[in-house]
């Protein structure tokens, strides 16, 4: 089975930079996805890590450290529209392959 | 243009009802999914399903069960409504072999049980 952990919530200032944590302890690590939700909306997906190091979309950066059980999405010049739930989920290896969700981060930015 | 498309958006019904969730996605992709998110957002998956395989979280009951008429469609049946059972219902898909895309999810639907 799989532990994720994220904080509940983050506040932040537009145009700033926040750095979310997902710490994860797992048998067969197998991938590693970072998903936004908006509020009554469906996530979507921002990014999937498998192999240690930085991956840049844009304003989006998400890390990975297999060996720590760590990963961080980083979010650049914040916007109001990011105001949103980010969800760490966690692909083990073997069963399956379905990633299991973190219970997400809920980030406010003011202005 | 829907990628992934569930209906209905909202379903109010009465305990001990049975209903129905309909998710199609013209993606072209593999597999496809239903996932269940409580009052405090957690995402849990409920099934996993391609033309090669179900797989069920054990953890759902048997109430819950998916229907796939072909590839694009995978139908949520739901018996006996509870109402522990209101929550948001996501319809998701994904191609095996690209997981860099991650998941599709659909717009979901709001159950809720009376």
């Amino acid at each position: 089975g799989q532990n994720i952990d994220q904080p509940t919530e983050m506040t932040a200032t537009e145009g700033a930079i926040v750095q979310i944590n997902c710490t994860y302890q797992t048998s067969g690590f197998n991938g590693l996805f970072w998903y936004q939700q908006h509020a009554g909306e469906a996530p979507t997906f921002l990014s999937y890590n498998v192999l240690d190091g930085l991956e840049e979309k844009g304003r989006f950066s998400s890390f990975l450290s297999r060996s720590k059980g760590y990963s961080y999405l980083l979010l650049k010049e914040l916007q109001m529209k990011d105001s949103a739930s980010y969800l760490c989920a966690v692909r083990e290896e073997g069963g399956s392959y379905i990633p299991t969700f973190g219970r997400g981060t809920s980030l406010i930015v003011h202005p | 243009d829907t990628a992934v498309s569930q209906t209905p958006k909202y379903l109010v019904t009465q305990m001990g009802n049975d209903k129905s969730i309909k998710c199609e996605q013209n993606l072209g992709h593999d597999t496809m999914y239903w996932y269940k998110q409580d009052s405090k957002k957690f995402l849990k998956i409920m099934f996993s399903y391609n033309n090669k395989e179900l797989i069920i979280n054990e953890t759902v009951p048997n109430r819950f069960s998916p229907k796939s008429p072909d590839k694009a469609h995978l139908n949520l049946h739901i018996n006996s409504l509870e109402l522990g059972d209101s929550a948001v219902y996501f319809c998701a898909s994904s191609q095996d072999d690209s997981f860099n895309y991650g998941y599709t999810f659909g717009s979901g639907t709001r159950l809720t049980v009376v």
